[in-house]
């Protein structure tokens, strides 16, 4: 079966605009966990959402947002970026909330943004 | 902040030798999982324990948690090239605000040949 799709795999933002990543998860799977990833802070938890709902959501400023859709796709948004908002965003896709256990996550290969 | 710390940071070996990668936390928590991450890729659950002093072996590769769930060490046995990647130690949470992934920041492993 097809795994995560994530798009764009490539961006190149300017301080200030905004963006919108997109996260396509394994059929049948209804959470879907954003990650951010850089050199300085490795992996951090941005969000979950299972079921179009958010369920838990990390340390990060009000500019980053997400949603999910009816059919478990999953969007998120960063609003006024900021030069530090340069990283690897990675979506996770599993087929219950993490919460329910030890439930695999399935990632996809990420966003890489730059904000110049 | 960081909730789990992983070392050593970078690690570069030769074909052949074994080594040990090390997960700490002062937290507790219900279980723990192992992610191998290749450039340009996500990363790739490898494990997850969840009893304490629980020990899982797969092929090479030997992982350990800590009796109070708190640490995990990774042991690889005659590492190969293909081993080369990022480590990642991810500490499960589960409270009543919900569900979430505590990551390190990883083991950078290069093992030449």
């Amino acid at each position: 079966k097809a795994g995560v799709t994530q798009t764009p795999r490539y961006l190149i933002k300017t301080r200030g605009q905004q963006v919108t990543l997109s996260c396509s998860p394994i059929s049948g799977h209804r959470s879907v966990s954003w990650y951010q990833q850089t050199p300085g802070q490795g992996l951090q938890f941005l969000f979950e959402y299972f079921s179009e709902t958010q369920r838990n959501k990390g340390n990060f400023p009000g500019r980053f947002s997400g949603r999910q859709f009816s059919n478990s796709r999953s969007e998120m948004n960063v609003s006024t970026l900021e030069l530090g908002d340069s990283a690897l965003y990675l979506c996770a896709s599993s087929l219950h909330s993490q919460g329910q256990g030890n439930t695999e996550a399935f990632f996809g290969q990420g966003t890489r943004l730059t904000v110049v | 902040t960081q909730l789990l710390e992983q070392s050593p940071q970078f690690l570069s070996i030769q074909e052949g030798e074994n080594l040990t990668v090390y997960c700490n936390s002062s937290s507790v928590f219900s279980s723990l999982q192992w992610y191998r991450q290749e450039p340009g890729e996500g990363p790739v659950l490898l494990v997850t324990v969840v009893t304490g002093g629980e020990v899982k072996k797969l092929k090479r590769l030997t992982f350990q948690f800590g009796d109070a769930r708190k640490d995990s060490s990774l042991h690889i046995t005659a590492a190969q090239p293909g081993d080369t990647g990022l480590y990642l130690c991810a500490g499960v949470t589960n409270s009543n605000s919900g569900y979430a992934l505590n990551f390190g920041k990883g083991t950078s492993l290069l093992v030449t040949p």
